[in-house]
């Protein structure tokens, strides 16, 4: 248990449904990340949010649309996904203002149908 | 743009049989690198973070080292459950996010 909670753990959706994937973390911490991993690819960072803030996105395709309502929770709203979408979706939290580790949770495995 | 690069990508090792995982470095202004440990459909378990060059860090049959441009993970006597892919990252001036290598896939057969 990192303290970084994902849920659901699997997801399946068709191309034109609308799915959302929920993030919680309970370690304090003031920045929270979406990354994609695909395989064999590396991890990808798709946003980050802090202090709330979204301070980047990483040139995401906008049917993934993100939403951090406070600092400890942040949602990633999927809509009109493609096959190629497919992938676990991770997401993380660190400290803002200090050079530390980040901690991962143990990622949504989606897949477009 | 910060680059890593970590080989090889796929390492078998019989148990015991000693060896080192490499992970490269472009990065501006180095605040910290970072070694996880993924298993299969888990997200990444934080191993390491190191800060400074010659800086090196321990836990049990892992040893992390660093240099100005490159990192290594040393596994001394490996065991079948040190299995799995091993990722290493970065963190420079342009923010507190990572950027991750492709990671090497450790196989340790008994």
């Amino acid at each position: 248990e990192t303290g970084v909670t994902q849920t659901p753990r699997h997801l399946v959706m068709g191309m034109t449904n609308k799915k959302s994937l929920k993030c919680e973390q309970h370690l304090g911490h003031n920045a929270m990340y979406w990354y994609k991993q695909s395989a064999k690819k590396p991890l990808e960072l798709m946003f980050v949010y802090n202090f709330k803030e979204q301070t980047e996105n990483n040139s995401v395709p906008s049917r993934f649309s993100p939403e951090c309502p406070n600092s400890s929770h942040l949602f990633l709203h999927l809509h009109t996904l493609q096959p190629e979408d497919s992938a676990l979706y991770l997401c993380a939290s660190s400290h803002r203002d200090m050079d530390t580790e980040a901690f991962f949770g143990q990622g949504t495995r989606l897949t477009v149908v | 743009e910060d680059q890593v690069t970590q080989s090889p990508e796929a390492l078998r090792l019989q148990e015991g049989e000693s060896s080192s995982l490499n992970c490269s470095y472009t990065v501006s202004g180095l605040r910290g690198l970072f070694w996880y440990r993924q298993d299969p459909g888990k997200g990444p378990e934080f191993l390491f973070t190191l800060y400074s060059a010659g800086e090196e860090k321990e836990k049990e049959r892992l040893k992390a080292t660093l240099t100005k441009k490159e990192s290594f993970l040393h596994i001394t006597a490996p065991k079948p459950e040190d299995s799995a892919t091993y990722l290493c990252a970065v963190q420079g001036n342009a923010g507190n996010m990572l950027t991750f290598g492709g990671g090497t896939r450790l196989m340790v057969k008994p």
